[in-house]
């Protein structure tokens, strides 16, 4: 059975605090994405990651960075949390041109 | 930015109706993928139409895919309350598998 999991289901930080959310994956997946979802605005890329150490920018990629060590693990860093990053954070995987498999996701506030 | 907008924002049906969303994306694709969303969680995959084929079924899904108009729909069938959910659009372009979502449809089905 397919598994994405995401390390936390929610997480409280506070402002200017360095965070890091994990995403480990059970598929030998090439890829793996970081979006997070806020009302009204869909799922917006952050970034991906096509292969190990390899990463792209997504779409609104400011504020964050990336990490990829190994295939299975994708990790998201908020190097400098702010109140604008309180938000739901997905995790996804994708081998070749098939479908993507989503992580439960992660609730952040930042207070 | 994002790839696909869905339409409608929202739609409330009564159980039995079919309920059909629409999603219109700007550029080239190779697949489109619709996806649901159960309220707080993880996307799951209902169906993926790649960019040579017009139409697919999947149960009571059905998706067709306009290349011309750079558009797909998504037909629910005797819908159930268990449809209740969120609908996502996504497009898959580029070399990497790069994958971007539209905004989403909520649907409501009423029992």
């Amino acid at each position: 059975d397919v598994k994405v999991t995401q390390s936390s289901r929610y997480l409280v930080k506070r402002t200017g605090e360095k965070v890091f959310l994990e995403c480990v994956q059970d598929m030998d997946h090439e890829n793996m994405f970081w979006y997070r979802q806020d009302p009204g605005l869909g799922l917006r890329l952050i970034y991906f990651s096509y292969d190990v150490k390899m990463k792209e920018k997504g779409d609104i990629p400011e504020g964050y960075s990336v990490s990829r060590e190994k295939k299975e693990r994708f990790s998201l860093i908020l190097e400098s949390a702010s109140t604008n990053q309180t938000s739901m954070y997905l995790c996804a995987t994708r081998g070749g041109a098939n479908e993507a498999f989503f992580g439960q996701g992660t609730r952040l506030t930042v207070v | 930015s994002q790839q696909g907008e869905e339409d409608p924002q929202a739609l409330s049906i009564q159980e039995g109706e079919n309920a059909t969303m629409n999603c219109s994306y700007k550029t080239s694709i190779n697949n489109l993928q619709w996806y649901r969303q159960n309220s707080g969680r993880g996307l799951v995959h209902l169906i993926l139409i790649r960019s040579n084929e017009r139409e697919k079924h999947s149960g009571r899904l059905r998706v067709t895919l306009d290349t011309s108009k750079k558009s797909s729909s998504l037909l629910i069938t005797a819908s159930r309350a268990a449809d209740t959910a969120s609908y996502f659009c996504a497009t898959d372009e580029g070399g990497y598998q790069k994958v971007t979502f539209g905004t989403g449809t909520k649907l409501q089905v009423i029992p």
